[in-house]
């Protein structure tokens, strides 16, 4: 089954330390999204790319980047951790239909610690 | 900036008793809005969606209404199942060109046997 998968599922850095979390899609979409889950807070969006070429800042940006190394992978880059990026990371997919958005697909989550 | 607000942010009822989750909005341009949800350690799922051209759409248990004017929509379990049992998101497209998904802060829906 096509699906989108994510490196690590698991995740314990120190602050200051650089980190990379890796989104990768069989389903052939399109437009990839990273989101951060904290609880109280639901789904926050952090970058979300519509090709390869196109990159687009989130509501959260600050302190992360990304990378769209291709159509179907999506990285996620802390370049200096800290602790208030703990939190669950959700990358999804998205083919937009002719209504131009449709469902997203999620992968099953990267817990990251910070310490 | 844009945003979506989710209210209450827990639920319970009691098995076989109806639940309602409500969202609103506040860009006027969005036109899609889905309904997720995740259950526990697992991924967020869609269950429903509706688009801005329709007022209602149902699905066995589950049915959702959209009020445009007043910028809100709902989200309705009839004859609830232990298995309803999740935290619930509702979300919008932001813009005309629908580029983003804003989701709303999460109710988990406890159901009392």
């Amino acid at each position: 089954d096509a699906d989108v998968t994510q490196t690590p599922r698991n995740r314990i850095t120190k602050t200051g330390k650089r980190i990379m979390l890796e989104c990768s899609q069989t389903k052939g979409h399109d437009r990839m999204y990273w989101y951060r889950q904290d609880p109280g807070l639901g789904l926050r969006l952090i970058y979300y790319s519509f090709d390869v070429k196109d990159i687009n800042k989130g509501e959260i940006s600050d302190g992360y980047s990304v990378s769209r190394q291709a159509q179907a992978k999506f990285s996620l880059s802390l370049e200096s951790a800290i602790p208030n990026q703990t939190a669950l990371y959700f990358c999804a997919t998205m083919k937009p239909g002719l209504a131009g958005v449709d469902e997203q697909f999620f992968g099953p989550g990267t817990r990251l610690t910070v310490l | 900036g844009e945003n979506v607000e989710q209210h209450p942010s827990t639920l319970s009822v009691q098995e076989g008793d109806s639940a309602v989750i409500k969202c609103t909005y506040s860009d006027s341009a969005s036109n899609y809005f889905p309904w997720y949800k995740q259950e526990l350690g697992k991924r967020p799922q869609l269950i429903i969606d509706i688009r801005s051209n329709v007022g209602e759409k149902k699905d066995q248990r589950i049915a959702v209404t959209l009020n445009k004017t007043a910028k809100h929509f709902s989200l309705h379990i009839t004859e609830t199942q232990p298995e309803d049992s999740a935290v619930y998101f509702c979300a919008a497209s932001i813009g005309s060109s629908a580029s983003k998904i804003i989701f709303g802060s999460g109710t988990r829906l406890s159901i009392r046997p």
